[in-house]
């Protein structure tokens, strides 16, 4: 079973302060894909970034990076210099490519929630 | 321009009074989901469509109905809402996601119960 752990529910920050979000998966597959996810307050979640698990390489996204290791299982995001813009809950999120309806569903981390303050 | 769009935004409803939700795509994705999100928590799964083939989560009570007429259009019914249904409720739609493609997610269904 996949199973996504974000043992951080809140950080708060300062203006212009870096900041990583914690990301621990687990899953028996091969194959899968990591996923991270903004909700700010209107609701909608939104696209940010997929990884999957034969591209270890880190990304960075103007002030976004992610650090992606297999070997602890982990998929962090580190936002530099944050912005009160930033402020939403994060989620983490996983997708294996098993098969059958276990390859179409998409398990979310409980989030965290960012505050940014001036 | 919005791709996938939840109608109506907010609604409210009684206790026990059947309610539907709608959303649509103009994405053309084969796969339809709908999540529930109650406040502070994680999206839960309740079900997904790949084209018309409907599967449902195993914890997903009966009373969550779902129905998807066309390949943009698909509809939550909610039969009988109790209190404990008031959350948010998430459409969202993929292209390939046994290949990993991310789902896109419309603004939600904000759905209070009294």
């Amino acid at each position: 079973a996949q199973k996504v752990t974000q043992a951080q529910t809140e950080i708060s920050v300062v203006e212009k302060e870096d900041v990583t979000l914690d990301c621990v998966y687990e899953t028996r597959d091969t194959t899968y894909y990591l996923f991270w996810y903004k909700q700010p307050p209107s609701g909608e979640l939104v696209f940010l970034i997929r990884r999957n698990s034969f591209d270890e390489q880190n990304e960075i996204s103007g002030r976004y990076s992610w650090n992606f290791q297999k070997s602890t299982s982990s998929f962090n995001f580190t936002i530099t210099a944050s912005q009160v813009v930033d402020s939403a809950v994060y989620f983490c999120a996983l997708s294996e490519a098993g098969s059958g309806g276990s390859n179409y569903k998409l398990t979310f981390g409980k989030g965290t929630l960012l505050t940014v303050n001036p | 321009d919005a791709m996938v769009i939840q109608n109506p935004r907010y609604q409210v409803t009684q206790f026990g009074k059947p309610v539907t939700l709608s959303c649509s795509q103009t994405l053309n994705h084969n796969v339809m989901y709908w999540y529930q999100q109650k406040s502070s928590q994680a999206p839960k799964l309740l079900f997904h469509y790949y084209d018309k083939d409907f599967n449902n989560e195993a914890d997903t009570p009966d009373n969550f109905q779902s129905r998807r007429p066309n390949t943009s259009f698909c509809f939550l019914d909610i039969r009988s809402p109790g209190l404990g249904d008031t959350a948010m409720y998430l459409c969202a739609t993929s292209r390939a996601p046994w290949l990993g493609t991310e789902a896109f997610f419309g603004q939600g269904t904000r759905l209070t119960v009294v």
